[in-house]
């Protein structure tokens, strides 16, 4: 694709809920990021990919969260047990080896 | 101490004025370097790239490094409204970001 698209772009879980979301990055770029945005914060890191293999996962805040990328595309990040500090943008950015990252639009995640 | 620090406004000008932005950093081994802008409700679009120390200009975009003094900048010259959204700096390969710049530029 032309960009890196993220779904949903707006997700509202209760508190306790599962939530799964999803990262398409472009097509060819083997780097794959993920990023957790506070409001009024910059993006704070999560995790790494590079093809398939998870690289760093030193960010991830808890063992609640989980991410994945089995087929060295499509990334899924997980958070189980949703609590209300879970609220926030949720990032993802892919890119080249040595090249600058392309972020997508986010999901806006809400706990209530 | 965050790794980086960033002003973080809010930063407002007149059209035509140049702006700079910096940001400080912690970590001498930060080789990567880059300015990120974010528009209201969209992720972070990549403005400037840069390895190691120098200038790099890109249109009414200069960005600079300082590595003995472990500050980066971004001057925006003959700013714009559109101009107007927050900006990041950030580090490494990973990507430490600042907490970002609000820069509003007024017609």
């Amino acid at each position: 694709g032309a960009g890196v698209s993220q779904s949903p772009r707006y997700k509202v879980a209760k508190r306790g809920q599962d939530v799964a979301l999803r990262c398409d990055p472009i097509s060819g770029h083997v780097s794959l990021f993920w990023y957790q945005q506070a409001l009024g914060q910059g993006p704070e890191f999560l995790t790494y990919f590079q093809n398939e293999a998870q690289l760093d996962k030193s960010g991830l805040p808890s063992d609640r969260f989980f991410a994945e990328r089995p087929e060295g595309s499509v990334s899924t990040l997980k958070i189980q047990r949703t609590q209300q500090e879970d609220s926030a943008v949720y990032l993802c950015a892919s890119s080249l080896v040595g090249t600058g990252y392309t972020f997508g639009s986010g999901t806006r995640l809400t706990v209530v | 101490q965050k790794e980086v620090e960033q002003d973080p406004g809010p930063l407002s000008v007149p059209e035509g004025a140049i702006v700079s932005l910096n940001c400080t950093y912690s970590n001498s081994a930060f080789q990567y370097f880059m300015w990120y802008r974010q528009y209201s409700r969209k992720g972070p679009e990549l403005l400037m790239y840069t390895y190691s120390s120098g200038n790099k200009e890109d249109g009414r975009f200069t960005a600079q490094v300082d590595k003995s003094s472990k500050y980066i900048s971004l001057f925006i010259r003959d700013s714009q409204p559109s101009d107007s959204a927050t900006y990041l700096c950030a580090v490494s390969r990973q990507l430490t970001f600042g907490s970002g710049t609000q820069l509003t530029v007024l017609p």
